[in-house]
């Protein structure tokens, strides 16, 4: 399997509070993403990165802010969460074009 | 926009029975890759479809990828229990992002 760690794995917040997962990887691959995961509408790509401080959004990037000053640590942070960012959140790895992404376990968030 | 459509959404069918997933896309990839999802687990990678024509199988699944259709499909033979889960398409576009289908959840009956 994938070397892949997302932490925590469960998380119970209140809106309006900032939220950051973490996805950590030990297989030294270029590309990190985020998605979230919601009945109805498959995986969402969130945010991605593509190297050591390189980013772009994703398709719902709104609400949320990425971070990602080493190769194998990719931060998700929600700046004040609100109910609507209640979801499973996965976080993924690939080495290139071609290849697939590998996902790790998932964050399930909860905003009350 | 590009879309990425799966039907069915749901598909119920008994062990021993065939059938297929289909998987459109609304735009141009060579790319496309099937994923497998347990309920509350994470997904599985099952093919890496990379050009037109290819097809691949494993075991009890088969798929393929016509890109001039832009369709793709997972075929299922003789199904059995374990296969119930639920299966996404995704289609990949540049720095290998991928765009989801929305899933088709299978349920084989004994």
């Amino acid at each position: 399997d994938a070397g892949i760690t997302q932490s925590p794995r469960h998380k119970v917040t209140e809106t309006g509070t900032p939220v950051t997962l973490r996805c950590h990887q030990t297989e030294n691959h270029r590309y990190m993403y985020w998605y979230r995961q919601d009945p109805g509408h498959g995986l969402r790509l969130i945010h991605y990165s593509y190297g050591v401080k390189d980013t772009d959004k994703g398709e719902v990037s709104d609400g949320y802010s990425v971070s990602r000053s080493k190769t194998e640590d990719f931060l998700l942070t929600l700046e004040s969460a609100t109910s609507s960012q209640t979801s499973v959140y996965f976080c993924a790895i690939s080495g290139q074009g071609g290849q697939p992404q590998h996902f790790g376990d998932g964050t399930r968030l909860s905003i009350l | 926009e590009l879309k990425v459509e799966q039907n069915p959404l749901f598909l119920s069918m008994q062990e021993g029975k065939n059938y297929t997933i289909y998987c459109n896309y609304s735009t141009t990839s060579d790319r496309l890759y099937w994923y497998r999802q347990d309920p509350g687990k994470s997904l599985e990678s099952l093919f890496v479809l990379l050009s037109n024509g290819a097809v691949k199988q494993e075991g009890r699944l088969m798929a393929s990828l016509d890109t001039k259709a832009r369709l793709s499909t997972l075929h299922i033979t003789a199904a059995v229990h374990d296969l119930s889960a639920t299966y996404f398409c995704a289609v990949e576009l540049f720095s290998n992002k991928l765009i989801f289908g929305t899933g088709t959840l299978l349920a084989v009956q004994p």
